[in-house]
């Protein structure tokens, strides 16, 4: 089976602009997060979909950042405008739920803001 | 507050050597516990999971990590390595309160030197 697919797998913009980052889960999967990292941090929650509903976004650093469920299938991350602090590597996973944990993680998008 | 430490940034080791990478956590009410690799250039990939039952988990290359409640560590640990153990190395956790999100600790880097 596909895994998850996440493009572009880099991004080099400007201070201001807008990005979307685009997350094609494992077909079926009705979970899927998105995630960042930081250099030199770790990995930090950013947001759950369960199907095209957003479950828990408590980890999205502000309104700068939307994140959409289409009909459930694709997810995309827009980040408007940019800030230097945004990037980072922009992982994407998704599970298929129950108690089996079995999340599945994207190669991620890597966000360089010059 | 939920929160996961791995302690050592890098661990350089020899070939052939064991290697122990630790992961220590807040609380161990119910929890769910994971190992993720990320070799150069790639993704996240799971190496093990710990939900129920022993407490020894193990992987198909070698690795194995033990569920230590009292502690609340998961250390990981591979009596012999090899130069293609050299990635970084991501510890995990589900606390059961929360719906879906993992809690990553800041990664160790494992370089294996022949």
């Amino acid at each position: 089976e596909a895994g998850v697919t996440q493009f572009p797998s880099h991004s080099v913009i400007e201070k201001g602009q807008t990005v979307t980052l685009r997350c094609d889960p494992i077909s079926g999967h009705d979970n899927l997060y998105w995630y960042r990292r930081v250099m030199g941090k770790e990995i930090k929650f950013l947001l759950h979909f369960v199907k095209e509903s957003k479950q828990d976004e408590s980890g999205m650093p502000n309104n700068r950042f939307l994140a959409e469920r289409t009909g459930g299938t694709y997810s995309t991350l827009k980040v408007q405008p940019a800030e230097l602090e945004d990037s980072g590597v922009y992982f994407c996973a998704s599970s298929q739920g129950g108690r089996s944990y079995g999340y599945t993680f994207g190669s991620g998008t890597r966000l360089t803001v010059v | 507050a939920q929160s996961v430490t791995q302690l050592d940034s890098q661990v350089p080791v020899f070939e052939e050597a064991p290697v122990e990478l630790r992961c220590n956590y807040s609380s161990s009410v119910s929890v769910y516990l994971f190992w993720y690799v990320q070799y150069p250039n790639q993704g996240l990939q799971l190496l093990l999971k710990y939900l129920s039952g022993s407490t020894l988990v193990e992987s198909i290359n070698g690795f194995e990590a033990e569920f230590n409640k009292s502690q609340t560590s998961f250390h990981l640990r591979k009596p012999s390595v090899h130069i293609s153990d050299t990635a970084e190395y991501f510890c995990a956790v589900k606390w059961s309160s929360n719906t879906g999100k993992l809690i990553f600790g800041q990664g160790t880097t494992l370089q294996v030197k022949p």
